[in-house]
């Protein structure tokens, strides 16, 4: 069945520097949605994209979708503490999120 | 106030009893789903409803696990004969059918003793 991985699992960075999430998938996604998950939150839908090669931001995140649609990357400029929590990606061909990447940003 | 409540937020069972679970959706919200988390991990995908359908369901779903949705409102989640590894966070999620993303609830954690 399909399969979403993400990577890296955990990241940690100063405040101030960027961070970046990886999304691939074994098999081409007819879209990808993107989720932010506050420790002890819920998931929250940020972004979805549709479109091979589509880029989108919203502030300081920039989400992309690669060609083949297989892809996706969610890149946060000038981290803050507010960007701390847990980011998915969902794939839904079917219903698949990916096991995250957990980001810890040092004030 | 996301929109989409479940209820009890909190279940604590005995290994072997039967529990149920409630998602109240966002009202013109169409498509319900119901997703399963443990620490650490993604949400799983269990089941959706587009109204009171039950369009797709995991294979990963055992036939302990069942959900109705009756009315194409509120649904149900009843697991069977609960066991320790179902103890996991139970999350409700309500989109409108061709709208982008869903709104999750706050969930329903369950801990089987």
């Amino acid at each position: 069945g399909q399969q979403v991985m993400q990577i890296p699992q955990y990241q940690h960075v100063q405040e101030g520097e960027d961070f970046t999430t990886y999304c691939n998938s074994s098999t081409t996604l007819s879209n990808i949605q993107w989720y932010k998950q506050r420790p002890g939150g819920h998931p929250v839908f940020l972004i979805q994209l549709v479109k091979s090669g589509e880029v989108k931001k919203q502030k300081r995140l920039t989400f992309q979708f690669g060609e083949a649609k297989k892809n996706s990357s969610l890149h946060i400029t000038a981290t803050q503490t507010t960007d701390v929590g847990t980011y998915f990606c969902e794939g839904n061909t079917p219903l698949v999120f990916g096991k995250g990447t957990r980001l810890s940003v040092i004030a | 106030d996301t929109g989409v409540s479940q209820d009890p937020r909190h279940k604590i069972t005995k290994r072997g009893q039967n529990v149920t679970f409630r998602c109240d959706p966002i009202s013109e919200h169409n498509r319900l789903y119901w997703y399963r988390q443990t620490l650490g991990q993604g949400p799983e995908f269990l089941t959706y409803f587009q109204n009171e359908a039950q369009l797709e369901k995991s294979r990963l779903l055992s036939d302990r696990f069942s959900a109705e949705r009756p009315k194409g409102s509120f649904s149900t989640l009843e697991i069977q004969r609960t066991e320790q590894g179902d103890s996991a966070m139970y999350l409700c999620a309500s989109s409108f059918q061709g709208a982008a993303g869903y709104t999750f609830g706050s969930g329903t954690r369950l801990t089987v003793v």
